[in-house]
């Protein structure tokens, strides 16, 4: 079975400073890939997908994610981060087209001023 | 814009009280998944529907919990008993074959 590992925990960053998170899966075959974003007291928001062509994926609020196939990676990332990106970061992988989501533990992210 | 809709948000009860908490899926959505979160397990996937046909429900545990769908606007979980290693926020979530996956606000459930 497909599993996600994102290695951070939690990533405490000041303002303007540049982030990424690692993805890292462990599936062998053809994969799409997620990122959402759950802010306190939030349900979870899609922040970007991928299932296939271009690798580097642009999101919402800023954010991209790249897909290296040789590396089973698909980190996140955002030039500068501002105060209101303090949120909880999930990546998610799929396999085929009747299996749900298997999600990361998540990367818990707090922007300080 | 379309949204999940979970009811209740909030639940307190006592142990052993049966819990019956409802989703709303996004209109035209053939799948619905249940997740629980806890700080220590993270998202974990409970039940998931596809077509108002259970799929997957190995996530979660059979002999206090139970999933359906009773019509294509309704998903129900039910715990029954309830115990307190159950406290945790449920969402629910649906889909269009299946993903993107659009998640509801939650039910934050307290078992005392």
């Amino acid at each position: 079975a497909q599993s996600v590992s994102q290695h951070n925990h939690h990533v405490i960053l000041s303002e303007a400073a540049s982030l990424e998170l690692g993805c890292n899966y462990s599936y062998g075959g053809t994969v799409n890939l997620f990122w959402y974003v759950q802010y306190p007291g939030q349900h979870l928001q899609l922040l970007l997908k991928y299932f296939s062509g271009d690798p580097l994926v642009k999101g919402i609020k800023g954010f991209e994610a790249e897909f290296i196939k040789s590396k089973f990676s698909f980190n996140l990332r955002k030039p500068s981060v501002q105060w209101s990106d303090t949120a909880e970061y999930f990546c998610a992988v799929a396999t085929s087209g009747n299996t749900p989501l298997v999600f990361g533990k998540g990367t818990r992210l707090s922007v300080i001023a | 814009d379309a949204r999940v809709t979970q009811t209740p948000r909030h639940k307190v009860t006592e142990m052993g009280q049966e819990v019956t908490m409802r989703c709303q899926p996004i209109l035209g959505h053939n799948t619905v998944f249940w997740y629980r979160q806890t700080m220590m397990q993270g998202l974990e996937l409970l039940a998931y529907f596809r077509n108002r046909a259970p799929l997957d429900d190995s996530g979660m545990p059979k002999d206090r919990f139970s999933a359906e769908m009773p019509d294509a606007t309704l998903a129900t979980l039910k715990i029954q008993p309830s115990e307190p290693r159950d406290s945790a926020v449920y969402f629910c979530a649906s889909g269009l074959d299946p993903w993107p996956q659009h998640f509801g606000d939650g039910t934050r459930l307290s078992i005392l």
